[in-house]
C-alpha cells in the first residue's frame, strides 16, 4: 500500500542553526504535500504545503522542496528558535482517494537555547 | 470564524457507555474528517464526509458511528468501546474533498476505562 517515510525521527539543533526533515512517498499519483507542526497537547497546525507543479515554496524561515522524480520532499527551517520545538509531520495525498492524506511517522525537533 | 472547534476536550467513559464527540466549523468547508491519534504517532484517518455524505470509511469498527447532521457539524457516536480505543480524536475540515488544506480542531482526549 501507499506509505510515507520520514527521517529523522528525532532532531536536536542549537538555536540559530538550520533543521532539515526529509520524507519519501510511494504513490506516484500524489500531488499535494502538507507539513504539520504539533506542539505537546495541541492540534496539528498546517505550516506550509506544496503541490506537484512547484519545486520549492518559501514562507519566511520555512521552505519546502519537492523532487517528484525521486518522490521525496523536505522541510527546511532556518534560524531555528526554541518555539520551533515540536513534532513535525509530513503528509502526501493519495491520488485516487480524494481527501485522504498519508502521514509520515513524525520528527521530534528540539531547539536548544 | 476560522477555527474548527471540538467538544468535549476530555472524556472518560466505561466500556458499556454511549457517548458522542462533536465537531463544528463555520468556514463554509464542505469536507470534514475524523482522525484518531495515539501518543507520539501520526493522525490516522477514520472517516471522510463530503457534502454531508460519507465518502471514506477506513474500515473502522462499528462501535464508532459518524454522523453529519449539516454542513457545519460532525459527530462521532461511541458505544461499547475498548481500552485500546483511548486516544486523541481529531476533527478536521477542508474547503472541498480532494487536495485541499485540512485544518484540525483541538481534539477530544478520550480515555476508556
Amino acid at each position: 500500500g501507499e506509505n510515507v517515510e520520514q527521517h529523522p525521527s528525532t532532531l536536536s539543533v542549537q538555536e540559530g542553526d538550520s533543521a532539515v526533515i526529509k520524507c519519501t512517498y510511494s504513490d506516484s499519483a500524489s500531488n499535494y504535500f502538507p507539513w504539520y507542526k504539533q506542539e505537546l497537547g495541541k492540534r496539528p497546525q498546517l505550516i506550509i504545503d506544496i503541490r506537484s507543479n512547484v519545486g520549492e515554496k518559501k514562507d519566511q524561515r520555512i521552505a519546502v522542496t519537492l523532487n517528484k522524480t525521486a518522490k521525496h520532499f523536505s522541510l527546511h527551517i532556518t534560524e531555528t528558535q526554541p518555539e520551533d520545538s515540536a513534532v513535525y509531520f509530513c503528509a502526501a495525498s493519495i491520488g485516487n482517494q480524494g481527501g485522504k492524506l498519508i502521514f509520515g511517522q513524525g520528527t521530534e525537533l528540539s531547539v536548544k537555547p | 470564524d476560522t477555527e474548527v472547534t471540538q467538544t468535549p476536550k476530555h472524556l472518560v467513559m466505561g466500556m458499556t457507555n454511549k457517548k458522542s464527540l462533536k465537531c463544528e466549523q463555520h468556514m463554509g468547508h464542505r469536507a470534514m474528517y475524523w482522525y484518531k491519534q495515539k501518543a507520539k504517532k501520526p493522525p490516522e484517518l477514520m472517516f471522510v464526509y463530503s457534502y454531508e455524505k460519507l465518502s471514506i470509511n477506513e474500515s473502522v469498527p462499528s462501535r464508532f458511528s459518524p454522523e453529519c447532521p449539516n454542513s457545519s457539524l460532525l459527530n462521532l457516536h461511541l458505544h461499547a468501546l475498548q481500552p485500546e480505543d483511548s486516544a486523541l480524536y481529531l476533527c478536521a475540515s477542508s474547503s472541498d474533498r480532494g487536495e485541499y488544506e485540512q485544518y484540525f480542531g483541538p481534539g477530544t482526549r478520550l480515555t476508556v476505562t
